[in-house]
């Protein structure tokens, strides 16, 4: 079956412009993270989408940083007035729900974001 | 907070040598634990995982056990291969979460 997908996979921008990010999940799961990825470092969480809800955004680096999911399926990063440190591979991840039990998460291949 | 150790490498290897990525965390209560993988080029993926103490997870030849004494899970192959060369990933889940804290990451490379 289908994986993760997540489009742009490449994304190049203007400082100060917004951008978005597409992810759509596998059929089926009702949980969906995303992640950043500089050069050289880890991962780095960002927001956990249950269903279309978010019970932890506390990985958003900043207030010009939204992400929504609609009809438990795609979900959207926002970036907007892009800087850039905000350069980075954001990577989308989905998984079954865990309840309480802890589900492998599979990602998709990632939008490498690059603002000049 | 929940965190993830790992030697942040670049680990270099001849093939077949034997390989040890350290991994050691911080958590409460029992949570999951994982490998994830990212070749060259590719998105990251599930290695292997335990999911209670003194699991050994296994995969491809890669091993890791739940050590609840130690606060590890340390991945280990025999004998590596070229193929092997990739980013490994260390990560854990809290009891009852879904949120998955990675580590920084090993950087592998294996040469001929």
């Amino acid at each position: 079956g289908a994986g993760v997908s997540q489009s742009p996979s490449n994304k190049v921008t203007e400082k100060g412009k917004d951008v978005e990010l597409r992810c759509d999940p596998i059929s089926g799961h009702t949980a969906l993270y995303w992640y950043r990825q500089s050069l050289g470092q880890g991962l780095e969480f960002l927001i956990y989408f249950q269903g279309n809800s978010a019970p932890d955004k506390s990985g958003l680096p900043s207030d010009r940083f939204s992400a929504e999911r609609t009809g438990g399926s795609v979900s959207t990063l926002t970036i907007q007035r892009t800087q850039q440190e905000d350069s980075a591979v954001y990577l989308c991840a989905s998984s079954q729900f865990s309840g309480g039990q802890s589900y492998e998460q599979y990602f998709g291949p990632g939008t490498r974001l690059t603002v000049t | 907070g929940d965190s993830v150790t790992q030697m942040e490498g670049p680990v270099t290897l001849s093939e077949e040598a034997f390989l040890t990525i350290n991994c050691t965390y911080t958590a409460t209560g029992y949570p999951s634990l994982f490998w994830y993988v990212q070749y060259p080029g590719e998105g990251l993926q599930l290695l292997l995982k335990a999911t209670k103490a003194d699991d050994k997870g296994s995969n491809k030849g890669f091993e890791a056990t739940y050590r609840k004494e130690t606060t590890s899970f340390h991945l280990e192959k025999g004998s590596v291969q070229v193929s092997d060369s990739a980013v490994y990933f260390c990560a854990l889940s809290p009891p009852g979460g879904d949120k998955v804290i990675f580590g920084p990451g090993t950087s592998l490379s294996v040469i001929p």
